[in-house]
């Protein structure tokens, strides 16, 4: 069965950019749709945004501007950029699959937890 | 977009029933059948319980069932048990193809 796995680093600086991978296994990252979500500390789920296997992306309106989604197919991976962070973006970050035609998010990765200080 | 609405907290006796809604817009939950929920214990990732409104993915109980009127989606939880006893969350698919989350509801099982 398919399994996620976020990665990178927990601690970021203020107005720095926050960068993690989720690697995918058990199956192909072709077909399906990948999606960032995160939750601050004590608060509710917030999406992020995702991106297909071949590259088309959505975001979430409020982070659009600091926002990059992108997938390495070779690599079975996709990745999370967010720029000029503070830390109101301290948050257990997750990564999810859906697939297209359906709208829910199934499985999730374990979440990591980026905390942002300097 | 704005997070869709749900009440902080429910509870109720193991064996009762609860329901947790979760209001949005027409361009959200009353524009489309693709409201999903999930569960999340204390430190754990979040578990799809319910899709597209009223479906229950394999390995769900039978006691967890959606539903959805106007701009209002709802999910119950029947015969309540200790075990049920965590954070529920909806979400929706919205116009500009984002999603959406509620804010979350605590079920406290007393």
């Amino acid at each position: 069965q398919v399994q996620l796995q976020e990665s990178g680093p927990g601690l970021v600086k203020p107005s720095e950019t926050l960068s993690l991978t989720c690697t995918v296994s058990g199956g192909s990252i072709g077909s399906y749709y990948w999606t960032w979500i995160r939750q601050p500390p004590g608060k509710g789920l917030e999406y992020i945004g995702y991106i297909s296997y071949s590259g088309s992306t959505n975001y979430n309106p409020s982070l659009k501007s600091r926002v990059t989604i992108s997938v390495d197919t070779s690599k079975n991976q996709f990745s999370l950029k967010l720029s000029s962070v503070t830390a109101a973006d301290t948050a257990v970050y997750y990564c999810a699959r859906f697939a297209w035609g359906q709208n829910w998010f199934d499985p999730w990765g374990q979440g990591t937890l980026v905390t942002v200080s300097s | 977009q704005s997070a869709l609405t749900q009440p902080a907290s429910v509870s109720g006796s193991p064996g009762q029933s609860i329901t947790i809604s979760c209001t949005g817009t027409s361009s959200d939950v009353g524009g489309y059948n693709f409201v999903s929920w999930y569960q999340q214990h204390p430190g754990k990732a979040p578990k799809l319980m319910i899709y597209d409104v009223s479906n229950r993915p394999s390995g769900v109980s039978n006691r967890f069932s959606g539903s959805k009127s106007g701009n209002t989606a709802s999910l119950t939880i029947s015969g309540l048990q200790a075990e049920d006893e965590a954070d529920y969350y909806c979400s929706s698919y919205t116009t500009s193809s984002a999603r959406v989350f509620g804010g979350g509801t605590t079920l406290t099982v007393l």
